[in-house]
């Protein structure tokens, strides 16, 4: 079975601070990994994705994420968070032979003036 | 290319009633996939139709059923609705349906049962 953890339900950041949202994948095979973001009454929309082409993937609106194996992480950066970014974040997974996507709990961000 | 739409966009329901809800993909788009999101529950699988067949679905009741038409468009149902049935429910579409495919989500339709 795969799995997806968030750690932090609510992050909370200056404009202009680094964005650090973190996430962590349990998963028998390499996975295909996903960060998207939901503004509010919306759907989701894709940031970025992990397929084994590059550990280090850059996404939309300056996001980007690093894909270690050995510490079964996907961590979501941005170096200088707008106001624009507050928004819910989840990540997802989903491996070879398993289409659906597996969500985390989700990650709000809230942007401090 | 016009985005996944999804109608409609707010439904109000009384217990035990049922409901449709509907999904037009992205154009070219063959696998539509429905999503339940709740704050509860965050975001669940509720299942894939590709070629007009159901090929995943996940662990909810057999009153949770779809379809995809030969257009690829998709439509859920639930019957007898219970106040837990509650939620946005997301649909989402990709070109194949590999498992590094990206699904591009519609707007969702917020269900409120009475």
């Amino acid at each position: 079975a795969q799995s997806v953890t968030q750690l932090g339900s609510h992050v909370s950041v200056s404009e202009g601070a680094l964005v650090l949202l973190r996430c962590n994948y349990s998963s028998s095979v390499p996975p295909y990994l996903f960060w998207y973001v939901q503004y509010p009454n919306q759907g989701l929309q894709l940031l970025l994705k992990y397929t084994s082409a590059a550990t280090l993937v850059k996404g939309i609106n300056g996001f980007e994420a690093e894909f270690k194996k050995s510490e079964t992480s996907f961590h979501l950066t941005k170096p200088s968070a707008h106001m624009s970014d507050a928004a819910e974040y989840f990540c997802a997974v989903t491996r070879p032979g398993d289409y659906k996507l597996s969500f985390g709990a989700g990650t709000t961000v809230t942007v401090r003036a | 290319k016009a985005g996944v739409t999804q109608t409609p966009r707010y439904l109000i329901k009384t217990r035990g009633q049922q409901v449709t809800l509907s999904c037009s993909p992205i154009s070219g788009h063959r696998s539509v996939s429905w999503y339940q999101q709740t704050p509860g529950q965050g975001l669940q699988f509720l299942f894939e139709y590709f070629s007009e067949t159901q090929r995943n679905k996940g662990n909810f009741p057999g009153r949770f059923s779809g379809r995809q038409f030969s257009n690829s468009r998709s439509e859920m149902n639930v019957s007898t609705l219970e106040l837990g049935d509650s939620a946005l429910y997301l649909c989402a579409s990709s070109f194949q349906r590999e498992a590094g495919d990206t699904q591009y989500f519609g707007p969702g339709t917020r269900l409120t049962v009475l």
